[in-house]
């Protein structure tokens, strides 16, 4: 059964580098139909793209954050991380991982559950 | 950029009701990668329809998708208890609506 799991630190301070990865089990990363993204929540607003990866470690990132995201893939790990830098209060938001599928339009088909993520000193 | 503008912000109706979401783009936005997402409190988004108009696999008939170009509408024939949520449209399998929400009358 496909599931997606991120994990990373739950606080992070002012000006550091928030860090996250997502463990995909149940299919594997180097699959060509999908693409790998992440998406935030901020406490009580809508859902905001941040990035997506292929296997082949080809990234598209979201304009307004693309100067301090970088996101990577281990596909022998079976996994894929997010990095955002340079962060204030106003990056603390519930980060999810999902997977898009090439078969269901480009969508975003399997979600994490979410980690929430809080910037405080 | 092309911006997806969601309404209304908040629809208020009962079961057994009929609901009507609007996903507007600032711009042509091909059907085959307009997506619709419900979210519900505490929960990660749940794919409903992509391609503008294809059900997702395990989504009830009573949800269905259509519009082409810049206008997208997402109904819900007969409103169920558990499908009051946050609805949101997606494009390009990027941006994101602000979201509807659909609350118990």
């Amino acid at each position: 059964q496909l599931q997606l799991q991120e994990s990373g630190p739950g606080l992070v301070k002012p000006s550091e580098t928030l860090s996250l990865t997502c463990t995909v089990s149940g299919v594997s990363v180097s699959r060509t139909s999908f693409y790998w993204g992440w998406i935030r929540q901020s406490p009580g607003k809508g859902l905001e793209w941040i990035g997506t990866i292929y296997y082949s470690g080809t990234t598209y990132y979201n304009p307004s954050l693309n100067s301090r995201v970088t996101i990577s893939i281990d596909t022998s790990k079976n996994q894929f991380s997010l990095w955002l830098t340079s962060v204030t209060a106003a990056d603390t938001a519930v980060f999810y991982c999902a997977r898009r599928s090439q078969v269901a339009g480009r969508a975003f088909d399997y979600w994490g559950q979410g980690t929430l993520v809080t910037v405080s000193p | 950029e092309i911006v997806l503008t969601q309404s209304p912000g908040t629809l208020s109706l009962s079961p057994g009701e009929r609901a009507t979401l609007s996903c507007r783009a600032s711009q042509h936005v091909s059907s085959s990668f307009l997506a619709w997402y419900q979210q519900k409190p505490g929960q990660a988004p749940r794919l409903l329809v992509y391609g503008a108009s294809r059900r997702a696999t395990g989504i009830p008939d009573r949800f269905s998708g259509s519009g082409s170009g810049t206008d997208f509408t997402l109904t819900i024939s007969r409103l169920e208890p558990e499908d009051f949520a946050v609805y949101y449209c997606q494009r390009d399998s990027s941006f994101f609506g602000q979201g509807t929400r659909l609350d118990i009358k």
